[in-house]
C-alpha cells in the first residue's frame, strides 16, 4: 500500500496566508525530495533534503526533514496566487521510491 | 538539467486498441522511468527502462501490458496495449539525474479510452 502519505489533501487559503502541507512515511527515508505541479503540468522538483533535522529555505518556502527520517514538510509564507498547485513530496526508502499523496493549494485572491 | 520532449501531448483512443508513447531526451541519461498518474491521485511507478536489458516492472504492471521499448540512452517508448477505461490516465517519462537524484518530467501524455 501507500508508504507515503500527505496531509491535508486539499487546502484553499486566502491569498497572504500561510500554508504548510505534512509529508509522513511508515519506514525510514534516506532523503526526501519535493516537487510542485501546476494544473495541467507535470512535477518540477524543488529541493532534496538528506540529513536528519535539516532545514532548507527558498524564498517564502521553507522545508523540514524530521529527526526521525520519517516526516517531512513544507510551509509556504504568505501564499501569492503563483503558488496554485499539487505538491508532493517523494521519499526514497533506499529500495523504493514513493511519491507522496499530494497536496493540493487553491489559493484566493 | 535534461529536457525531456514527450508525444502524443494526448490522445483519445478507442477500447481494445493499443498507443505508443515517445520519450526523447537531450542528453544521454542511465535512468529513465514511466509513471503513471491518474487523474487526481499521486504518481505510481510504472517501470524502470534499462538501456540493452527488459525493463524492471514494478508491481502491479506487466510487460504484456505496458511494454517498453530503450534502444539507446536518450530514448524510450511506453505501449499501452489493449485499452480500457481504467487506462485513462497522464502518462509522464522521466529521467534521474545520478549526482542530485533530481528527477526530471515530460510533458506528460494524457490518455482517455473510450
Amino acid at each position: 500500500g501507500q508508504q507515503v502519505m500527505q496531509i491535508p489533501q486539499y487546502q484553499h487559503v486566502q491569498e497572504g496566508e500561510d500554508f504548510t502541507t505534512y509529508c509522513n512515511s511508515s519506514t525510514t527515508l534516506s532523503n526526501i525530495q519535493w516537487y510542485k505541479q501546476r494544473p495541467g503540468g507535470h512535477p518540477v522538483f524543488l529541493i532534496q533534503l538528506v540529513k536528519s533535522g535539516e532545514v532548507k529555505k527558498q524564498k517564502r518556502l521553507t522545508f523540514q526533514f524530521g529527526e526521525a527520517k520519517k516526516n517531512s514538510s513544507l510551509h509556504i509564507t504568505a501564499t501569492q496566487t503563483t503558488d496554485v498547485g499539487t505538491y508532493f513530496c517523494a521519499g526514497d526508502t533506499g529500495n523504493q521510491f514513493y511519491f507522496g499523496t499530494g497536496t493540493s493549494l487553491t489559493v484566493i485572491p | 538539467s535534461a529536457v525531456i520532449s514527450q508525444k502524443p501531448s494526448r490522445d483519445i483512443c478507442q477500447r481494445g486498441t493499443s498507443l505508443t508513447i515517445q520519450c526523447q531526451v537531450d542528453s544521454q541519461v542511465t535512468m529513465m522511468f514511466w509513471y503513471r498518474q491518474q487523474p487526481g491521485q499521486s504518481l505510481t511507478l510504472i517501470a524502470t527502462a534499462n538501456q540493452g536489458s527488459e525493463a524492471t516492472y514494478e508491481s502491479g504492471f506487466v510487460i504484456d501490458k505496458f511494454p517498453i521499448s530503450r534502444p539507446n540512452l536518450t530514448f524510450s517508448t511506453l505501449t499501452v496495449s489493449n485499452m480500457s477505461p481504467e487506462d485513462s490516465s497522464i502518462y509522464l517519462c522521466s529521467v534521474g539525474m545520478a549526482n542530485t537524484g533530481e528527477l526530471f518530467f515530460g510533458e506528460g501524455s494524457r490518455l482517455t479510452v473510450l
